[in-house]
């Protein structure tokens, strides 16, 4: 089974619109990490914003937040306000806390998104 | 510097040539991670090294593939004998503490292979 799904190859949004990526994961494990990156055409993967299992709020940074439910183990991004810099591809990691997991980050197929002006 | 880095950005190898591929961490950061993202695929894990020690090297794909990380900060990936399938992005990745905590890694620019 794939520990992260992200259903959505790619996602079209107007300038200035909100959109939400979906993400969901799979794990037995009671302590995990969900992360979200961005990774624009230079390459590099860009950190987003992270949400621990045991959080009980939903992460936010600036335009970004997290959706996070835990019983549904779905952690859906939320960009806010898009910009054009924001087309990119978005991907969804998470990370397992148990010790001895190697601590690799399991990464989905990724969403690539368009800002349209 | 501020963030990972690594070298060559891009690798144009002959198949059957050996290739290394550096990281440079983020200064301090215990644990280093090697991923190779294959086109319109995420990154898929290789290899994790916390200090000097590789704790997980269940992710490489063959015995072809070798990592080191002599002395705790920069690291090799070394591939040897390239075959066509080796073509991808080579990313690094390091983190400031060590395993068994979920915290942030922080990801290299990658270094594109591309085996003729």
């Amino acid at each position: 089974a794939q520990k992260i799904t992200q259903t959505q190859p790619g996602m079209f949004v107007q300038e200035k619109e909100a959109v939400t990526l979906d993400c969901t994961y799979d794990t037995s494990d009671q302590s995990y990490g969900l992360f979200w990156y961005k990774q624009p055409s230079s390459g590099e993967m860009i950190f987003l914003i992270y949400q621990g299992s045991y959080d009980e709020q939903n992460a936010t940074e600036g335009r970004y937040s997290l959706n996070f439910q835990k019983a549904r183990k779905s952690a859906n991004l939320v960009i806010s306000a898009s910009q054009l810099g924001d087309s990119a591809m978005y991907f969804c990691a998470m990370r397992e806390g148990r010790v001895g997991t190697g601590n690799q980050f399991y990464f989905g197929t990724g969403t690539s998104l368009t800002v349209i002006p | 510097g501020a963030g990972v880095s690594q070298s060559p950005r891009y690798k144009v190898a002959k198949r059957g040539q050996d290739v290394a591929l550096r990281c440079d961490p983020i200064s301090g950061h215990v644990s280093l991670f090697w991923y190779q993202q294959a086109l319109g695929q995420g990154p898929e894990f290789l290899t994790y090294f916390q200090n000097e020690a590789q704790l997980d090297k269940s992710g490489l794909p063959s015995d072809r593939f070798f990592a080191e990380r002599p002395e705790g900060s920069v690291s090799t990936l070394k591939i040897q004998r390239t075959q066509q399938e080796d073509s991808a992005v080579y990313l690094c990745a390091s983190s400031l503490r060590l395993a068994g905590e979920t915290d942030t890694q922080y990801f290299g620019p990658g270094t594109r292979l591309t085996v003729l």
